[in-house]
């Protein structure tokens, strides 16, 4: 089955720099590659998502890269802001026995700092 | 408008005890979801709900009973559950069964 492994754990940065996260996953037949952002006491908030057709997204701050050959993609976020601060999740997506199964990374817990 | 609504925010029950929880969505979408999170863990799904029909479960005890009622709530009753299932579950909700899946606040169970 599908396995996605993501990197760093933690990240910890200073407000304004950039804040890199990585998955990989291992069935080459995902397509849709969701991520997704967890506050304290909160619900994982879908803030960016991507199809296998596409290599890469953009939402102001926020971008996602694909590249399917390596099976790998990346969650970009610019100038950092405290709020930033949270448990970010990647996921792989893929559409068998009618729904779109998610398999999620462990996850990564980013700090920013003023 | 992309609101999942969840209650209770909190529930503490005997392992004796029957509750449900319940979840409610008015964006129009056809497939709901019960995922379980552990702390510091990713979701777990636990079932999948599409067009109101029960479509996968995936292994999950019988103690954990899900319900959907009509197109817009979905219901999770809980009986005889174990210490070890307490945890944060989640609803989530899209439009079709492939479509992107937007979460609830989740109710924090703690069993007792």
């Amino acid at each position: 089955g599908e396995n996605v492994e993501q990197h760093p754990s933690t990240l910890s940065v200073q407000e304004g720099d950039s804040a890199v996260i990585k998955c990989t996953y291992s069935d080459s037949a995902s397509n849709y590659f969701p991520w997704y952002k967890q506050e304290l006491g909160k619900g994982p908030q879908l803030i960016i998502d991507i199809r296998s057709n596409v290599g890469e997204k953009k939402d102001q701050r926020i971008a996602v890269t694909l590249n399917k050959t390596a099976k790998h993609f990346s969650l970009h976020i610019t100038e950092t802001q405290p709020e930033d601060s949270a448990v970010y999740f990647c996921a792989a997506g893929l559409f068998s026995g009618g729904y779109n199964k998610l398999i999620f990374g462990a996850g990564t817990r980013l700090a920013v700092h003023p | 408008d992309t609101e999942v609504t969840q209650t209770p925010k909190h529930l503490v029950m005997g392992m004796t005890n029957k509750k449900s929880l319940k979840c409610e969505q008015h964006m129009g979408h056809r497939a709901m979801y019960w995922y379980k999170q552990k702390a510091k863990k990713p979701p777990e799904l636990m079932f999948v709900y599409s067009y109101e029909k029960l479509s996968i479960n995936e292994s999950v005890p019988s103690r954990f009973s899900p319900e959907c009622p009509n197109s817009s709530l979905l219901n999770l009753h809980l009986h005889a559950l174990q210490p070890e299932d307490s945890a944060l579950y989640l609803c989530a909700s899209s439009q079709g069964p492939g479509d992107e899946q937007y979460f609830g606040p989740g109710t924090r169970l703690t069993v007792t």
